[in-house]
């Protein structure tokens, strides 16, 4: 079976862009995170959805913004983009949602955003 | 707010040694702890979970446990090996869905 999927794998934008990334969780799981990790800092919470719905959301600006489709795959949009922004977007996918179940998270390659 | 700490934040040591890497956190009302490994510019794979009643788990030459009284965890590397050389991050999972990470550690085992 596949892992968690991202993409695109890099990428490079300018200040003001608007950018999508994506993620396909685990086939069979239904939840969806995403995290932001910044060169040498631990990866900080964006976004949890299950079952479509979002469940959970971090300290983020509204810039940010998810969403989760029917085949529970999901997408992150960041919208006028800083150079702050430059970081590894993480992606992980579990069966359920998570604090109930004590269960693991898969984490998805990420993708490496610049922002120039 | 949670706040979770990781020391040292770099170790060099020589193929074959036994070494701790510790982790600790300010807030015990935790879920579970987890433990992940990331190899440069790569997402983050999966080492150990010890849930909250717990008080350790094995894998392998990886032992992690878990003090929720004093806000601390370990995870112990034994027989070390230069595929060992990554990052080492501890996260605890809290009641709101998200894991809060530290910064890591960086580990490198030279032969």
């Amino acid at each position: 079976d596949a892992g968690v999927t991202q993409s695109p794998t890099h990428l490079i934008k300018t200040r003001g862009q608007h950018v999508t990334l994506r993620c396909s969780p685990i086939s069979g799981h239904k939840s969806v995170s995403w995290y932001q990790q910044v060169l040498g800092q631990g990866p900080q919470f964006i976004f949890q959805y299950y079952e479509k719905e979002e469940r959970g959301r971090g300290n983020f600006p509204d810039r940010f913004s998810a969403r989760q489709f029917p085949n529970y795959s999901s997408e992150l949009n960041v919208n006028a983009l800083l150079l702050g922004d430059s970081a590894l977007y993480l992606c992980a996918s579990s069966s359920g949602v998570g604090v109930e179940t004590n269960e693991k998270l898969f984490f998805g390659s990420g993708t490496q955003l610049s922002v120039l | 707010k949670q706040e979770v700490t990781q020391i040292p934040a770099a170790l060099s040591v020589p193929e074959g040694e036994n070494l701790v890497l510790n982790c600790s956190f300010t807030d015990s009302a935790i879920y579970n702890l987890q433990w992940f490994r990331q190899d440069p510019g790569k997402g983050l794979t999966s080492l150990l979970l010890i849930q909250s009643s717990q008080r350790e788990q094995t894998s392998g030459r990886l032992n992690a446990s878990l003090d929720k009284s004093s806000g601390r965890s370990t995870l112990y590397i034994a027989a070390s090996q230069p595929g060992d050389s990554a990052t080492y991050l501890c996260a605890a999972y809290q009641a709101g869905t998200a894991l809060i990470f530290g910064k890591g550690t960086t580990l490198s085992v030279s032969s």
